[in-house]
């Protein structure tokens, strides 16, 4: 069974500092990665989806990278500002079972 | 375009009872997927559908079932509910190929079991 692992599990910076949330999976037998983010209380927001084929995907601030052979993917926020906290998930699709599983998310407060 | 939208977004029912949450997909998904969030758990996958018929199901008991219509509009039943099963339920739609495609939320229903 696909394990996906977030790590840290909470982040405090300071407004203007570029910061890296990371994610890993067991199972490299994915179709893609999709990077979320949750404000308290709310659906998620989708960010970022990066096929199994690609390496890396880029929207504004934000660029995510996969590695599928290492099992690892990591957020890039450049530039922080305090409308970028909240919790940040990731989910693989795998194609064993054809499933999404999330990670349990790390959780992002940026200090103005 | 409209997103996805959920109805009710607050359920408060009582052990026993049973309860239906409904999910329209954004226009043109045909795929809708059903989650469960817990503090404890995290997000887990219920089930997804696409065109009329349950493609996936996850490892939750036979009292959550599913369905979804023509237009590919979904709903979720809970049957004899649990205090355990107190959780924000997002539904998620996306394109045709779902193993291939974005997904996107819905604000989700916030269930309380008293």
């Amino acid at each position: 069974k696909q394990e996906v692992t977030q790590i840290p599990a909470a982040l405090s910076v300071p407004e203007g500092e570029n910061l890296v949330l990371n994610c890993s999976f067991t199972d490299s037998a994915i179709y893609n990665l999709q990077w979320f983010r949750q404000d308290p209380g709310k659906g998620l927001t989708s960010l970022l989806l990066i096929q199994s084929s690609q390496r890396e995907q880029t929207s504004g601030r934000l660029n995510a990278s996969l590695d599928k052979s290492s099992g690892r993917s990591t957020l890039y926020i450049a530039a922080s500002q305090p409308g970028d906290s909240a919790t940040y998930l990731c989910a693989v699709r795998s194609n064993t079972g054809n499933q999404f599983y999330f990670g349990t998310g790390t959780s992002l407060t940026v200090i103005p | 375009k409209a997103g996805v939208t959920q109805t009710p977004r607050y359920l408060i029912k009582t052990r026993g009872q049973q309860v239906t949450l409904s999910c329209s997909p954004i226009s043109g998904h045909r795929s809708v997927s059903w989650y469960q969030q817990t503090p404890g758990q995290g997000l887990q996958f219920l089930f997804e559908y696409f065109s009329e018929t349950q493609r996936n199901k996850g490892n939750f008991p036979g009292r959550f079932s599913g369905r979804q219509f023509s237009n590919s509009r979904s709903e979720m039943n809970v049957s004899t509910l649990e205090l355990g099963d107190s959780a924000l339920y997002l539904c998620a739609s996306s394109l045709a190929l779902a193993e291939r495609g974005e997904q996107f939320f819905g604000p989700g229903t916030r269930l309380t079991v008293l």
